[in-house]
């Protein structure tokens, strides 16, 4: 199995455009986690999704994030319009069943200019 | 590439010693705690996980211990090796099925 899989690595935009970061959870895995780490906050779960559907939208920090999984095997989180504070490395993660044993994508560098 | 903190603690550990690795959580109520290892430049990895009715569980060189009376969890690695050198985060496991990172610490291990 190729494990998690996202795109793209690195993403280097200007501010005010959208952003789109791609993930394809392993097969068969019915979790899907969207994570965003800075070096000031850390790890931090954005959304989840149980069986395409959105459980806990919490962590979204606001209305210019979206985060989309049309099927099993992909999700998107979107970002219109993007600003330097969004600068960090986001992280998909999916599981199967056992919510704690996540298995995590290599992520995806983004920086906002 | 540089994923985690420039100021996180650090543990440095001889190779070949064991490693501790300490984590304080504040959540009484947590189901379960786990324990993610994150070398630089890649994903966490899931390491080994202890649910909130057991004290102690074994893995291989690895074995996390829980007291709940401190809301204290540690982590010992068995004689430390080179491979063994990243950022180590715990993490509870709330009853809604999410998980909690804690802050992560890094550990380097001397040659």
């Amino acid at each position: 199995d190729a494990g998690v899989i996202q795109s793209p690595r690195h993403e280097v935009t200007e501010m005010g455009q959208e952003v789109t970061l791609r993930c394809k959870p392993i097969s068969g895995h019915d979790y899907l986690f969207w994570y965003r780490q800075t070096m000031m906050r850390g790890l931090e779960l954005l959304i989840y999704f149980n069986n395409n559907v959105p459980i806990d939208d919490s962590g979204m920090p606001e209305d210019r994030f979206s985060a989309k999984m049309p099927n099993a095997s992909f999700s998107t989180l979107k970002i219109q319009p993007s600003e330097p504070r969004d600068s960090a490395v986001y992280f998909c993660a999916s599981s199967f069943l056992g919510i704690h044993e996540q298995y995590f994508g290599p992520g995806t560098r983004l920086t906002v200019t | 590439g540089e994923s985690v903190g420039l100021h996180l603690p650090t543990l440095s550990v001889q190779e070949g010693d064991n490693s501790i690795i300490n984590c304080a959580y504040s959540n009484s109520a947590s189901d379960y705690f786990i324990w993610y290892k994150q070398e630089s430049g890649k994903g966490p990895q899931f390491i080994i996980d202890i649910r909130s009715n057991m004290d102690k569980r074994q893995g291989q060189r690895v074995t996390v211990l829980l007291n709940k009376t401190v809301k204290h969890l540690s982590l010992q690695i068995a004689a430390t090796q080179p491979g063994d050198s990243a950022v180590y985060f715990c993490a509870e496991g709330l009853r809604d099925d999410k998980i909690i990172f804690g802050k992560g610490t890094r550990l380097h291990i001397l040659p």
